[in-house]
């Protein structure tokens, strides 16, 4: 079993629509959760760190739950540019990210 | 820039040949990561480094990749006696301890391909 497991997608909507990925974490002693995207064959950048309490940017959303072990990522009003491959992150010691395969999201006109 | 820099961007090599990549972090960060993405899937983790100690390393680092930072700034990855199965794309990040979770900077990666 993966460590990281996220639906690899894609994930194809209309502008404006709302849309929502999730993804589950085996390693119950992971600290710190984060979402990445990554544009195609560019390198990844932090999109938002994920809290226990859960965080919000703008139009993205993001949740923890440390007692299922799952994560999850909203974003609403989608907009084109928002067409990437979005990865889930869990830390293993020493600041080590340990990322899923990740969801691609396409955003259509 | 100030961001991560990492060179060349792309390598071609033949089988068994040797490869050497160069990453230079953000100049006041003393942590660096190397990754290694294929397609389709997430970047692995493949070693860290605080300043010049090379704190971990993973079961993908086989004994043909060897990683150094010898002065704690740059560092340099190097494949040996390279495999088909070796291509990918090759990240470096860097990071700087902060009170909280200290974010990773990734660089632009390394392409390589094995023939």
């Amino acid at each position: 079993r993966k460590e990281v497991e996220q639906d690899p997608g894609p994930f194809n909507v209309p502008e404006g629509a709302t849309v929502a990925f999730n993804c589950t974490y085996s390693n119950s002693a992971s600290q710190s959760f984060f979402w990445y995207r990554q544009d195609c064959r560019k390198e990844p950048k932090l999109l938002m760190s994920v809290y226990s309490s859960g965080n919000e940017d703008g139009r993205f959303t993001a949740q923890l739950n440390r007692a299922s072990q799952y994560i999850s990522l909203l974003i609403r009003d989608s907009k084109l540019s928002d067409s990437a491959t979005y990865l889930c992150v869990v830390t293993a010691g020493f600041q080590k990210l340990v990322f899923g395969t990740g969801t691609r999201l396409l955003v259509s006109p | 820039d100030t961001g991560v820099s990492q060179d060349p961007r792309h390598k071609i090599t033949k089988r068994g040949q040797n490869v050497t990549f160069r990453c230079d972090p953000i100049s006041e960060h003393n942590r660096l990561y190397w990754y290694r993405q294929t397609l389709g899937q997430g970047p692995e983790f493949l070693t860290y480094f605080q300043n010049e100690a090379q704190l971990e390393k993973s079961r993908l680092l086989s004994d043909r990749f060897s990683a150094e930072r010898p002065k704690g700034s740059f560092s340099t990855l190097e494949i040996q006696r390279t495999e088909q199965g070796d291509s990918a794309m090759y990240l470096c990040a860097s990071s700087l301890p902060g009170v909280d979770l200290d974010e990773q900077f990734f660089g632009p990666g390394t392409r390589l391909t094995v023939l």
